[in-house]
């Protein structure tokens, strides 16, 4: 069974940059596509980008000048990036797997981090 | 304001169908591409359905998806309460070179 797990700080001040990571169980992150999602009250669920460990990057065009993704296969850990962040970047941020053969579809999801953009 | 025009709340009673409709254009739902998920309360979305029409396995054969030019519709058929979620359409826009959803509709079992 494939699972995902967001971890990283929950408060982060303005003008500074999230860092989060997602933790992949039950599949390597060599295979496939691995995407980051958000979600506010105020936007709905924003994609930010995807990409996978044998290149393909694709991002958000509104975003793509501060938002980052990596990969780290000796740990099988997905990693987001976002700089230069505001209160507009408060949201629950998901991790997931982004299956080409399934139409682009997001097959699994961790359970989200609630990130909080405050001084 | 979404790329994608979902209604805000949708409703029915148990063992009815109920359709949910997303409007888009000629460079996202037009070309082909579109997905559905279902989003319960406090939980991650769930695939329902990929390439307008498809279910991945474990989606019930009650659920199912349809296009015609620039709009999408999800269909749930014999409503259970169980229902009772969010739900969104997703396409790949061309224009914007990115994934683009909807604002989700709110199911509601009466």
């Amino acid at each position: 069974q494939v699972q995902l797990q967001e971890s990283g700080p929950r408060l982060v001040k303005p003008s500074e940059t999230l860092s989060l990571t997602c933790t992949v169980s039950g599949d390597s992150i060599k295979y496939n596509y691995w995407a980051w999602i958000r979600q506010s009250p105020g936007r709905g669920l924003e994609w930010l980008g995807h990409m996978s460990d044998s290149g393909g990057t694709y991002f958000s065009p509104s975003l793509r000048s501060r938002v980052s993704i990596s990969l780290d296969t000796s740990r099988n850990h997905v990693s987001l990036q976002l700089t230069s962040l505001t209160a507009a970047d408060t949201a629950v941020y998901f991790c997931a797997r982004y299956v080409v053969r399934l139409g682009g579809g997001f097959d699994y999801w961790g359970k989200g981090a609630l990130v909080t953009v405050s001084s | 304001q979404s790329v994608l025009t979902q209604p805000p709340s949708a409703s029915g009673t148990p063992g009815q169908t109920v359709t949910i409709s997303c409007s888009g254009g000629s460079s996202n739902i037009g070309s082909g591409s579109v997905n559905w998920y279902r989003q319960f309360s406090g939980a991650a979305p769930k695939l329902l359905i990929y390439s307008a029409d498809q279910r991945p396995s474990g989606v019930p054969d009650r659920i199912s998806g349809s296009t015609s030019g620039t709009s999408a519709s999800l269909a749930i058929r014999d409503l259970q309460s169980e229902d009772e979620a969010d739900y969104y359409c997703a396409s790949w826009d061309a224009s914007l070179f990115g994934w683009v959803f909807g604002g989700g509709t709110t199911l509601t079992v009466l």
